[in-house]
């Protein structure tokens, strides 16, 4: 079955430490997203990659990091700058440029910092 | 900055009643897309309106798109206990690169 998957489901980080979320998917997209969400709030982008070896910040980038080595992969690094890194985040992919078509979303990791 | 803003933030009725949420955009848009997600689950793709079109069915679901008012809504008719969700519109707005910006979303709950 094609899809986008998150692992793990549940995170839990100590504080200084940097922590690695990860989003694969096998829809053959060319485009990955990361978004994070806030209890009861909407999604905001964090980072995303139209290409392999190419990402662009959105508009919460500030204490994450991402690569882009392969198509079907785009894992997001939550670092120890991140102040508040405590939130639900979603990735999601689609087949282009943002907007015009659908966007599949993976399932979600939950990362609580202890 | 979130360009699409959901009206009610919460709905609650019963089952077989209809459902309408509303959506208002602050710029131009190319397209405005409506998601559903369960609670602690990812978003699922429920339909995808041009800025050239003004009303789209799928089942259940009538989505209007009005660029005049920069608004557009979501009719649930004949609802379900299972259409409980929240429901976010997004907008793909020129001014931001085609990027897709979420709203704050409906919490839908249907009674049964």
């Amino acid at each position: 079955d094609g899809g986008i998957t998150q692992s793990p489901k549940y995170l839990f980080r100590k504080e200084g430490q940097n922590v690695t979320l990860s989003c694969e998917q096998n829809l053959n997209h060319d485009a990955m997203y990361w978004y994070r969400q806030d209890p009861g709030q909407g999604l905001r982008l964090i980072y995303y990659s139209q290409i392999v070896n190419d990402f662009q910040k959105g508009d919460i980038a500030e204490g994450y990091s991402v690569s882009r080595e392969k198509k079907e992969s785009f894992p997001l690094t939550v670092t120890s700058a991140q102040k508040n890194p405590t939130a639900f985040y979603l990735c999601a992919s689609s087949k282009g440029q943002w907007g015009g078509t659908e966007a599949f979303f993976g399932q979600g990791t939950r990362l609580t910092v202890v | 900055s979130q360009q699409g803003e959901e009206d009610p933030q919460a709905l609650s009725i019963q089952e077989g009643e209809n459902a309408t949420m509303n959506c208002s955009y602050k710029t131009s848009i190319n397209n405005l897309q409506w998601y559903r997600q369960n609670s602690g689950r990812g978003l699922v793709h429920l339909i995808l309106i041009r800025s050239n079109e003004r009303e789209k069915h799928s089942g259940r679901l009538r989505v209007t798109l009005d660029t005049s008012k920069k608004s557009s809504s979501l009719l649930i008719t004949a609802s379900r206990a299972a259409d409980t969700a929240s429901y976010f519109c997004a907008t793909d707005a020129r001014t931001s690169g085609s990027r897709l910006t979420f709203g704050e979303g409906t919490q839908l709950t249907v009674n049964p």
